[in-house]
């Protein structure tokens, strides 16, 4: 029940798009669930993040939406640009601190 | 300020051998995660130290991999007999304590060390 799928795989928008990934689990004791950003060589960096008590939660360009019912959430990107292309990992928290990530969804924007 | 840093950023050894990693996290964060990321997949839990307690080992693979936190700063991920199944980039997160308010901890990853098993 630990797992987190992600879908899709990899997704090509053209810039200006909307780039969508979606986010299904099946443990509801997941309290907390964060997106991750990874570029090429880099660590993964905290994107938004959104409790399961909140529907959506909008910052700047990025937008999650969280369906509780349906234990599915997903990350919305208005208006892409090329710089928003690289690898995104969404994830859920349980015991304490730790996270259980998707398999990761690359990204490419093209101008 | 500075960052996680991992070292060597690197790594190739033959099967058989042991290797170390390091991590030296944010200074003043009292968390620190081992994660594995193989070739096109997710993030995989290996370890937490979390202060003074003890480590939550529940994601290490197998009793070849074992990870120690000297002072409550440096950490050291330790691999014996590394086989090919092992070659992955190995990260690290540290995360600082809870400010009043705060719902969760944010974990601050490192660039990973490449590991490739021949």
């Amino acid at each position: 029940q630990q797992q987190v799928k992600q879908s899709p795989q990899s997704l090509i928008v053209q810039k200006g798009g909307i780039s969508i990934i979606n986010c299904a689990y099946e443990n509801t004791a997941f309290d907390y669930f964060p997106w991750y950003q990874q570029f090429p060589g880099k660590g993964p960096a905290l994107l938004i993040a959104i409790r399961p008590d909140v529907s959506e939660k909008k910052e700047g360009r990025f937008t999650i939406s969280f369906n509780k019912s349906a234990k599915q959430f997903s990350l919305h990107i208005m208006d892409s640009q090329p710089g928003d292309s690289a690898t995104y990992f969404c994830a859920a928290r349980w015991g304490a601190q730790k996270l259980v990530f998707g398999q990761g969804t690359r990204l490419t924007i093209n101008p | 300020g500075a960052g996680v840093s991992q070292s060597p950023s690197n790594k190739v050894t033959e099967k058989g051998k042991d290797v170390e990693l390091r991590c030296d996290p944010i200074s003043g964060h009292t968390a620190l995660y081992w994660y594995r990321q193989s070739l096109g997949q997710g993030l995989e839990f290996l370890i937490y130290f979390q202060g003074n307690s003890a480590p939550d080992k529940s994601g290490l693979p197998s009793d070849r991999f074992s990870a120690e936190r000297t002072g409550g700063s440096v950490s050291t991920l330790t691999i014996q007999r590394t086989q090919q199944e092992d070659s992955a980039v190995y990260l690290c997160a540290s995360s600082s304590p809870l400010a009043p308010g705060q719902f969760s901890y944010e974990q601050y990853f490192g660039p990973g060390t490449r590991l490739t098993v021949t």
